[in-house]
């Protein structure tokens, strides 16, 4: 079946430093990707989406491009802040609104 | 707009007893998803209703139901509680008219705690 794998967390850095998560994804076809992101106390938002090979996804600093070729779809940010400290989610979806998950990464930023 | 509510937000309960999670919807979202989190199996889907049809279904047993109203709002109950429910619920909706354009939109979730 569908599944989605993220690199093992935690991620501590420093504030401004570069982010790179990573995802890789087992699919039959080509489903839509996406990022989550879950603070602490809440539920998840979305980050950011790519519906289609190519397309590259962003919002608030972070970018991710949908790598068929791969399976992959990365998440990056050029100059992380301490407001970006929390759980980064990979997903795919699977029919009816059905999300496939990753196992979640934290992140922390250290001022 | 107001967002997606789940309520309560926290549940303490006893195992074998029974409970209702309920899940407003974004008004005007007619697609209501619950998803099941803990830290060792991670986020994982329980089933998605549409029109107060169920549309789709994970792998959980019979124990864990749902229905929808014609409100779109929805519940989830789970019978005869074991240890291993306890977790973090999830409800999402969304419009459901196209399932890879049309974004989810979580609630804080209800912190169910089994004893």
């Amino acid at each position: 079946g569908n599944s989605v794998t993220q690199m093992e967390g935690p991620v501590t850095l420093s504030e401004e430093a570069f982010l790179t998560i990573n995802c890789t994804y087992t699919a039959t076809g080509y489903p839509s990707l996406f990022w989550y992101v879950q603070y602490p106390g809440e539920g998840l938002q979305l980050l950011l989406k790519a519906t289609k090979a190519d397309d590259k996804g962003s919002n608030k600093g972070f970018e991710a491009t949908y790598r068929k070729e791969t399976t992959s779809f990365h998440l990056e940010k050029g100059s992380v802040q301490v407001s970006d400290s929390a759980v980064y989610f990979c997903a795919l979806i699977q029919g009816a609104q059905k999300l496939v998950f990753g196992q979640g990464t934290r992140l922390t930023i250290n001022p | 707009k107001a967002g997606v509510t789940q309520t309560p937000r926290y549940l303490i309960k006893t195992r074998g007893q029974q409970v209702t999670l309920s899940c407003s919807p974004i008004s005007g979202h007619r697609s209501v998803s619950w998803y099941q989190q803990t830290p060792g199996q991670g986020l994982q889907f329980l089933f998605e209703y549409f029109s107060e049809t169920q549309r789709n279904k994970g792998n959980f047993p019979g124990r864990f139901s749902g229905r929808q109203f014609s409100n779109s709002r929805s519940e989830m109950n789970v019978s005869t509680l074991e240890l291993g429910d306890s977790a973090l619920y999830l409800c999402a909706s969304s419009s459901g008219q196209a399932e890879s354009t049309s974004p989810l939109h979580f609630g804080n979730g209800t912190r169910l705690t089994v004893t």
